[in-house]
């Protein structure tokens, strides 16, 4: 049973470069979160889809966006890349959207350098 | 600002003792609280979860929870090496599976 995966692992932009992550969901689970780790930080929760829709958002400007596959796969865009989005960017996956039914499994990660 | 406060640590004890790691939390309405493990260059991995004041047995993990005084531990008894990691506390507020995390306290348990 594959759990959650994320590519690229690891991947290099330059400032004001754009970058988009992909994540696949553990088998039989729907609902995918996303999460920004800095280094020496705990992670941060940028946004939540379930259903192809974005649920819940966290603190984080426009420049990150979005998007749900009918498959449940999940893609984490971020748009005129900030030295200080250098980070370990977390995808999650759940059974439900909520916490209570839905433990959270996160995925290896994707560590973004921008310089 | 809805905040969740750990000491950085690093916690050092030795193999066979008991380490406990706390947790403060701001927002009086938190419902659901967690405990993770991350190990260097990995991952958070869940290893206990709480939802009501009290105490909660997995193995040699325990998390006590008292809401009246926003404050949630994990107690790792019989501690061993493989347990140096870092420990992150997380709370749930709103519907849904959003989380807010601490900044986690690194254990480093030596033989």
């Amino acid at each position: 049973d594959a759990g959650v995966t994320q590519s690229p692992t690891h991947l290099i932009k330059t400032r004001g470069q754009q970058v988009t992550l992909r994540c696949s969901p553990k088998s039989g689970h729907d609902t995918v979160s996303w999460y920004q780790q800095a280094l020496g930080q705990g992670p941060q929760f940028i946004f939540q889809y379930y259903e192809e829709e974005e649920r819940q958002r966290g603190n984080f400007p426009d420049r990150f966006s979005g998007h749900q596959f009918p498959n449940y796969s999940s893609e984490l865009n971020v748009n005129a890349l900030l030295l200080g989005d250098s980070a370990l960017y977390l995808c999650a996956s759940s059974l439900t959207p909520f916490i209570n039914t839905g433990e959270l499994f996160f995925g290896e990660g994707s560590r973004l350098t921008v310089l | 600002q809805k905040e969740v406060e750990q000491n950085s640590g690093p916690l050092s004890v030795p193999e066979g003792a008991i380490a406990s790691l706390n947790c403060t939390y701001s927002d009086r309405v938190s419902q659901s609280f967690f405990w993770y493990r991350q190990y260097s260059g990995k991952s958070p991995e869940l290893i206990m979860s709480i939802y009501s004041n009290g105490d909660k047995e997995d193995g040699r993990f325990t998390a006590q929870l008292n809401k009246a005084s926003q404050y949630v531990s994990l107690l790792i008894r019989d501690s061993q090496p493989s347990d140096s990691a870092t420990y992150l506390c997380a709370v749930n507020i709103q519907a849904g599976t959003a989380l807010i995390f601490g900044k986690g306290t690194t254990l480093s348990v030596s033989s």
